[in-house]
């Protein structure tokens, strides 16, 4: 196992209704990314945390947004759900070195938007 | 152009094959690749890194051609358990440290 944890596993919500899910880093890990992965696609890159500083973004909108605790742990939160947010959102912990940066994923937390 | 582009699959192939996975990556900048596997509804996980020499782990074999920006993993001796969806990935170029994903491959390998 990554070390890496994930709360809930699974959640329902309806459309129009806030969403905040969490991510436990792997232990010395500094740095969060989170993904979004809908079914029988690859992840695609939301953004990522670097000692509690957002460093790099992906093609998501603004009711995407996240947070990062001096612990290293993160949250990401989604406002406004719509139904093409139902996927599995996978967060992935690292400690970048050099120009390296090996990401292990938690079990990740299947969201439906009914 | 994808940036990050996969065989589109299936693959299905009996036990003890070689099977062969090949991915094309847009960015010539891109420093790091790696492959990883995702069962079917789990998270992914790391197989391998792949390095410019080209690196093997027992069954399994990824080379990098930068040139090209082409990145292989073979398997050899395919196992039942090997059946999973491989996924090519890129780090991206500079200091944006986002990963780049293939769609992946579906394998399966048959008794």
């Amino acid at each position: 196992e990554t070390g890496v944890t994930q709360s809930p596993t699974h959640l329902i919500k309806t459309r129009g209704q806030q969403v905040t899910l969490r991510c436990s880093s792997q232990s010395g890990h500094n740095t969060v990314s989170w993904y979004q992965q809908a079914l029988g696609q690859g992840p695609q890159f939301i953004f990522q945390y670097y000692r509690e500083e957002e460093n790099g973004r992906g093609n998501f909108p603004p009711r995407f947004s996240g947070l990062q605790f001096p612990n290293y742990s993160s949250e990401l939160n989604v406002n406004a759900l719509e139904l093409d947010d139902s996927a599995l959102y996978l967060c992935a912990s690292s400690f970048p070195r050099g120009s390296t940066d090996t990401q292990y994923f938690g079990p990740g937390t299947r969201l439906t938007v009914l | 152009r994808k940036e990050v582009e996969q065989d589109p699959g299936p693959f299905n192939v009996p036990e003890g094959a070689t099977v062969a996975f090949n991915c094309t990556y847009s960015n010539s900048a891109s420093q790091s690749f790696f492959w990883y596997r995702q069962d079917c509804r789990k998270e992914p996980k790391l197989l391998m890194s792949v390095y410019s020499s080209g690196n093997e782990d027992g069954r399994f074999t990824a080379q990098l051609n930068r040139a090209s920006q082409y990145i292989s993993l073979l398997i050899r001796d395919s196992k039942l358990s090997d059946s999973a969806t491989y996924l090519c990935v890129v780090n991206g170029a500079g200091n944006n440290r986002k990963l780049i994903w293939g769609l992946g491959t579906s394998l399966a390998v048959n008794p």
